[in-house]
């Protein structure tokens, strides 16, 4: 089971920074099939990114995504105050298997 | 746009067996390369996941939990089903259903609270 690793736990940025978010995988995602999600309290997780770059469809172009193979990373170039909210990265293993990340907390600084 | 939409009990006891339900509109279940999955999220915790199905009907499941649960679809009702059995305080969580589609998992429902207490 590959296991994902997020850093930092908690990343406290102000409005107009750039935030990067990593997430180190155990073993190599297969064919890159890495996911980022936004989670807002009482919320679904929302897709951000998936395919480790791609990003999903109504997703503002400050966020991006890249890495391969272990290590993957979200950036959004300026942070927006709609922006604070928890960030999970996800993988796709073998049959059709999911795995999760631990998250990494955007707080206002 | 598809929706999907969890329903079943809000608080269930322990050893008992929980039943949620996904109903999905706005979209064909029939739809080839669509797969369904089922998360959950214990309250102030991280997501896990809990198990797939497939199109075809084959279920696959996270293999902390594959002892206890069984997962359905019926594709005539638009619906799948998760059953987890022997529950424990450990499965209180907010349960999800979402549609993976080319890995990637677009669709979800709004979440469910499980109580697991007596």
């Amino acid at each position: 089971e590959i296991v994902l690793t997020q850093s930092p736990g908690t990343l406290s940025l102000s409005p107009g920074d750039r935030a990067t978010l990593s997430c180190r995988a155990s073993q190599s995602v297969r064919d890159n099939h890495l996911a980022w999600f936004q989670q807002k309290p009482g919320q679904a997780p929302r897709v951000l990114i998936y395919d480790a770059s791609r990003r999903a469809t109504g997703i503002p172009d400050r966020f991006s995504g890249s890495g391969s193979g272990t290590d993957f990373t979200l950036t959004i170039t300026r942070v927006e105050p709609e922006d604070f909210a928890v960030y999970y990265c996800q993988q796709f293993g073998s049959s059709h298997s999911i795995t999760f990340g631990q998250g990494t907390r955007l707080d206002i600084k | 746009q598809l929706q999907l939409q969890e329903s079943g009990p809000g608080l269930v006891k322990p050893s008992e067996t929980l039943t949620l339900t996904c109903s999905v509109s706005g979209g064909s279940m029939n739809m080839k390369d669509q797969n369904w999955a089922w998360i959950r999220q214990p309250p102030g915790k991280g997501l896990e996941w809990i198990g797939t199905v497939d199109n075809d009907g084959s279920t696959y499941s996270n293999p902390s939990l594959k002892s206890r649960v069984i997962i359905s679809i019926d594709k005539s009702k638009n619906q799948f089903s998760l059953n987890l059995s022997s529950l424990t305080a450990a499965d209180t969580a907010v349960y999800f259903c979402s549609r993976d589609f080319h890995w990637e998992l677009r669709f979800w429902g709004q979440g469910t609270l499980v109580t697991v207490s007596s």
